[in-house]
């Protein structure tokens, strides 16, 4: 298993404003997805972080938007950048364990 | 690309009920899981299904996989308030290392 710890848990940030969330894992992984979930919603893959490399990122997101680091094999950020109130979300980052998914509890971010 | 459907979206029901949750792929993939999600957390696996015909169950809970591996359900049998939660399929890739989302059923119980 994998424990992920997640920070913050949530936010009120201004628009224009950026926030960087940061994804710790209690053991080394080579790749750390990125999600986003509206409330009740189910998730929408972001990007996917590899350890040396930049990272992929599905349609509809970009680097510049959503920049991620992936420094080390147990640590990962999100950054949203230039924030609006259509950045207002929930945040995920999640891990894969062999046979299972693990998730971190979610950056619940309002843009006001 | 590979889609995965949910059905239904929203689901509210009185405690005792049965219900069945359905998801349907476009195409096949190596295995398929259920997860569920309650506020404020991350979604939890619950099943992964790989062997087309499967039938697991978790108490109260039965997962099946379809015979040609690209539909399953999920049936809750005397539905509980414990059971409110958003529920997930999710398809593992051939690589055994990401997972494609269903668009998840949110279930209510009332007591």
């Amino acid at each position: 298993s994998a424990v992920i710890s997640q920070k913050p848990s949530r936010d009120i940030c201004q628009r224009g404003t950026s926030l960087t969330i940061q994804c710790q894992v209690d053991s080394q992984v080579t790749m750390m997805f990125w999600y986003r979930q509206q409330p009740g919603q189910s998730l929408t893959l972001i990007a996917t972080a590899n350890q040396g490399s930049e990272a992929t990122y599905e349609s509809g997101f970009v680097i510049d938007k959503f920049p991620i680091s992936r420094p080390n094999l147990t640590f990962s950020t999100l950054t949203v950048s230039n924030m609006s109130p259509e950045d207002s979300s929930i945040y995920l980052c999640s891990v894969w364990g062999f046979t299972e998914a693990f998730f971190g509890q979610g950056t619940r971010l309002t843009v006001v | 690309t590979q889609l995965l459907e949910q059905s239904p979206q929203f689901l509210s029901i009185q405690e005792g009920e049965n219900l069945t949750v359905y998801c349907n792929s476009s195409s096949v993939f190596s295995s398929l899981q259920w997860y569920r999600q309650e506020p404020g957390e991350g979604p939890v696996l619950l099943v992964t299904v790989v062997t087309g015909g499967e039938v697991k169950k978790l108490k109260r809970l039965t997962f099946q996989f379809g015979d040609a591996r690209k539909d399953s359900s999920l049936h809750i049998t005397a539905a509980q308030p414990g059971d409110t939660g958003l529920y997930l399929c999710a398809g593992v890739n051939n690589a055994g290392n990401m997972l494609t989302f269903g668009g998840g059923t949110r279930l209510m119980v009332k007591p």
